[in-house]
């Protein structure tokens, strides 16, 4: 595709229930990252991949956030136990060098 | 350890009138510099870089910013607003390679008619 596609665009889970969310980043671009935006806020970084490495998990808030990208190319952030302060929108950007494409994000919400 | 600080919430300008978002921001070694657009329910939209070479840098919708290393400053300017350029807008800095972006916390452009 043209640009960084995520799915589903939105989500309500109920507290306690285990989550994915999808990326798929632009062809060819060999990093990926995982960004969590709150409300009113900036995003903040949560991992990195470059082809299937995961080289920088320091952002994952909790050890219930795993992310995976196993051939290099389509992304899964997966949430476990999920809490209302997960609620977020969550976007992942692909780059091959310099600038950062964003996908639309997927927005969270925990009840 | 970077950071970035977007010292006003909103800002708002008359259309046809010249805008200027602020951002400036701290790094350890050389700065890489963003500005991003966000509409609502849509995700982060690429405006311009700063990496090396001209420190005014002109990028997409008629927008350009101006690295200021003294002041440790990039602010995005647009010489006539338009209402359509009403978003959230946010600047962010890497200190090079490809790191992590770090974003400041976004100004809330309002262009009235």
């Amino acid at each position: 595709g043209a640009g960084v596609s995520q799915s589903p665009r939105y989500k309500v889970a109920k507290r306690g229930q285990d989550v994915a969310l999808r990326c798929d980043p632009i062809s060819g671009h060999v990093s990926l990252f995982w960004y969590q935006q709150a409300l009113g806020q900036g995003p903040e970084f949560l991992t990195y991949f470059q082809n299937e490495a995961q080289l920088d998990k320091s952002g994952l808030p909790s050890d219930r956030f795993f992310a995976e990208r196993p051939e290099g190319s389509v992304s899964t952030l997966k949430i476990q136990r999920t809490q209302q302060e997960d609620s977020a929108v969550y976007l992942c950007a692909s780059s091959l060098a310099g600038a950062k494409f964003f996908g639309p994000g997927t927005r969270l919400t925990v009840l | 350890a970077q950071s970035v600080a977007q010292p006003e919430d909103q800002v708002k300008v008359a259309e046809g009138n010249p805008l200027t978002v602020k951002c400036t921001y701290s790094v350890s070694g050389n700065p890489y510099l963003f500005w991003y657009v966000q509409y609502p329910n849509r995700g982060l939209q690429f405006l311009l870089k700063y990496i090396t070479g001209d420190n005014l840098v002109k990028g997409s919708y008629g927008f350009e910013a101006e690295f200021n290393k003294s002041q440790t400053s990039f602010h995005l300017k647009k010489p006539s607003a338009l209402v359509s350029d009403s978003a959230l807008y946010f600047c962010a800095v890497r200190d090079g390679g490809n790191t992590p972006l770090v974003f400041g916390k976004g100004t809330r452009l309002s262009v009235i008619a």
